[in-house]
């Protein structure tokens, strides 16, 4: 049973460059999240995605979008990239609401680097 | 505002001792609670999960115990190995939602052989 994929591992980004990170989900589940951790924090929401719909979004500005397509699998895009959006980041997926404990499952994540 | 405070930030133990790592919430409406190791560069993998109507969960030397009332959480360890060391993240739920948790900045534990 695989787990949560993503690619890439690592790249290098320059500021105002465009970046797209993909993942894809634990077999069987239906729901994509993406985290954002910057070295020594605990990872913050950045939004997710349900039926190939934006559900929820955390604090973040429009220059982070993502889309879901039919096989549930994810795309994270980020546009004028800025130094401070260098960091891991982290795809998480789940059942639909209220599901088999509600388990969040994550990969290893893309560390992006932007210079 | 729903904040989620993991103290202290590090933790340095030998090798056999049994420890605590603590993880505090404020507003304890909670759905539920997730414990998550992260080894150095890594990603999250889940260790423990507490729904709100439980009062702790085990698995193998860990047990994970919740207290709503006072906005806490433990992870307890027992007899600690070199190998335990890592972030340990608490990960909360204030809705049925299940992607969408709120972290603690982690307690990075490091066991000394």
């Amino acid at each position: 049973d695989a787990g949560v994929t993503q690619s890439p591992t690592h790249l290098i980004k320059t500021r105002g460059q465009q970046v797209t990170l993909r993942c894809s989900p634990k077999s069987g589940h239906d729901t994509v999240s993406w985290y954002q951790q910057a070295l020594g924090q605990g990872p913050q929401f950045i939004f997710q995605y349900y039926e190939e719909e934006e559900r929820q979004r955390g604090n973040f500005p429009d220059r982070f979008s993502g889309h879901q397509f039919p096989n549930y699998s994810s795309e994270l895009n980020v546009n004028a990239l800025l130094l401070g959006d260098s960091a891991l980041y982290l795809c998480a997926s789940s059942f639909d609401f209220d599901r088999s404990g509600n388990t969040i499952y994550f990969g290893e994540g893309s560390w992006l680097t932007v210079v | 505002k729903q904040e989620v405070t993991q103290i202290p930030a590090a933790l340095s133990v030998p090798e056999g001792e049994n420890l605590v790592l603590n993880c505090s919430f404020t507003d304890s409406a909670i759905y539920n609670l997730q414990w998550f190791r992260q080894d150095p560069g890594k990603g999250l993998t889940s260790l423990l999960l507490i729904q709100s109507s439980q009062r702790e969960q085990t698995s193998g030397r860990l047990n994970a115990s919740l207290d709503k009332s006072s906005g806490r959480s433990t992870l307890y360890i027992a007899a600690s190995q070199p190998g335990d060391s890592a972030t340990y993240l608490c990960a909360v739920n204030w809705g049925t939602n299940a992607g969408k948790s709120t972290f603690g900045d982690g307690t990075t534990l490091t066991v000394k052989p």
